[in-house]
């Protein structure tokens, strides 16, 4: 069965720590992403990546960066956490596509809901 | 860059009644998915169409890709309360980043019994 975990369900930091958020998936996917989601504002991209050690900015990069050194680990990073970064962090993966009629499925995790105080 | 519209945002149904949920990109789509939140959960994958003016269902759910494949819709018949939850749609752009998919806002619907 595919399975996406996430190392926190729950998390609370202070503003100013650097926080990891960690994803780990077990279907050998190619692609992972990290996405947050806010209310009335959907799921919005913040990095993905399609091999191990490579990278690609989604549209809300700022504030955040990723690693993968594994092909099965991809890592979220708040450098410097902030009030506004406080939300549901969604981590994601899929494999590739093998053209317009293959189904590139995102698989999701449970979730780390992430305060910043 | 792309976009993705959902309409509406929210919908509240008695249970029993129909329920529709539009989804409009400002681009034409490779393919279209459809994804559903329950409350406190995850999206997970409800189906995928391809070609233009496809049409699919499951059980009480049909969905639609327009024939211009910017547009498409999720219809629910007989709501019930098993139905309650948030809907996303997701397309892939032809000129698109591989894999990458944009997702609309969501509907959220609820079911009153």
């Amino acid at each position: 069965d595919v399975k996406v975990t996430q190392s926190s369900r729950y998390l609370v930091k202070r503003t100013g720590e650097k926080v990891f958020l960690e994803c780990v998936q077990d279907m050998d996917h190619e692609n992972m992403f990290w996405y947050r989601q806010d209310p009335g504002l959907g799921l919005r991209l913040i990095y993905f990546s399609y091999d191990v050690k490579m990278k690609e900015k989604g549209d809300i990069p700022e504030g955040y960066s990723v690693s993968r050194e594994k092909k099965e680990r991809f890592s979220l990073i708040l450098e410097s956490a902030s009030t506004n970064q406080t939300s549901m962090y969604l981590c994601a993966s899929s494999s590739p596509s093998g053209g317009v009629s293959s189904t590139d499925t995102q698989y999701f995790g449970p979730g780390t809901r992430l305060t910043v105080l | 860059g792309q976009q993705v519209m959902q309409i509406p945002q929210y919908q509240h149904v008695q249970e029993g009644e129909d329920f529709t949920t539009y989804c409009n990109s400002s681009t034409t789509l490779s393919n279209i998915q459809w994804y559903k939140q329950r409350p406190g959960g995850h999206p997970v994958f409800l189906i995928q169409l391809v070609k233009s003016g496809e049409v699919k269902k499951q059980k009480r759910l049909t969905f639609q890709f327009g024939e211009a494949k910017k547009n498409s819709s999720l219809h629910i018949t007989a709501t019930q309360t098993t139905d309650v939850g948030t809907y996303f749609c997701a397309g892939r752009d032809y000129g698109g980043s591989q894999g990458n998919l944009i997702f609309g806002k969501g509907t959220k619907l609820s079911v009153k019994p």
